[in-house]
């Protein structure tokens, strides 16, 4: 079964870096993942593409401080120079065979 | 510019039935595969079910394979979700949401998202 994980919440401070991690289940090692964010009260907002090999394409007007990378079946998305609108639920998403969706539980990002 | 606009959401008791609809503009919605994402208030994104840019692929969750069917309507730039025998936990957010363009295989992903229509089932 595909299954994602990450972990419940992180936290960093304003100006630092943070980097969250998205794990695939094994055997699903190659999948390529999604990044989302959910600021509080908003829609979801795609942030980009993250393949195996750790190259990424991003949704429009993303800006340069979030990047992926890979490792194995980890895929992490690492948010530089921290802001308060980046405080933000983060989720990772695959898909499986066929037509199957699947979210990873969210990572809660605090920003302080 | 994408837009996703939803609709159709609304207080439901246990065992009734809702349309949802989703109303796209902004791209050429025949290219794109559709999926609708649930979140109940406070919790996580759930995906719940897929269609492909002709409607002859569909996909479920099993949370509500049997009593939901997805369809669209490319003439009208419309994605559906026909939801029957609900269940309190059905109570969620219903997003709409587009699949990305370059989608293959086990490499497919939501790109844009609309804000929602919220369904309550209740009694």
């Amino acid at each position: 079964q595909l299954v994602l994980t990450q972990s419940p919440s992180a936290s960093a401070s304003l100006g630092a870096s943070v980097k969250l991690t998205c794990t695939l289940r094994s055997g699903h090692s190659s999948y390529a993942i999604a990044w989302h964010q959910q600021q509080p009260e908003k829609g979801p907002r795609y942030l980009m593409k993250l393949n195996s090999d750790g190259s990424h394409s991003k949704g429009d007007g993303i800006p340069d401080r979030f990047s992926g990378s890979s490792s194995g079946a980890e895929r992490y998305l690492t948010i530089s120079s921290l802001q308060s609108d980046d405080e933000a639920d983060y989720y990772c998403q695959t898909w499986g065979s066929g037509i199957q969706g699947v979210f990873g539980g969210g990572t809660k990002l605090t920003v302080l | 510019e994408v837009q996703l606009v939803e609709s159709g959401g609304g207080v439901v008791r246990p065992g009734g039935s809702l349309r949802l609809s989703c109303a796209a503009s902004g791209f050429s919605f025949d290219d794109y595969g559709m999926s609708w994402v649930r979140q109940v208030p406070g919790k996580g994104l759930e995906w719940v079910s897929g269609i492909n840019w002709n409607g002859g692929s569909t996909g479920y969750a099993d949370s509500v394979k049997g009593r939901f069917t997805i369809s669209r309507d490319n003439a009208k730039n419309s994605l559906y979700l026909q939801m029957n025998s609900l269940r309190v936990e059905d109570t969620a957010l219903y997003h709409c949401a587009r699949v990305a363009a370059d989608c293959s295989g086990n490499s497919c992903y939501i790109d844009y998202w609309g804000q929602g229509t919220l369904v309550a089932v209740s009694s």
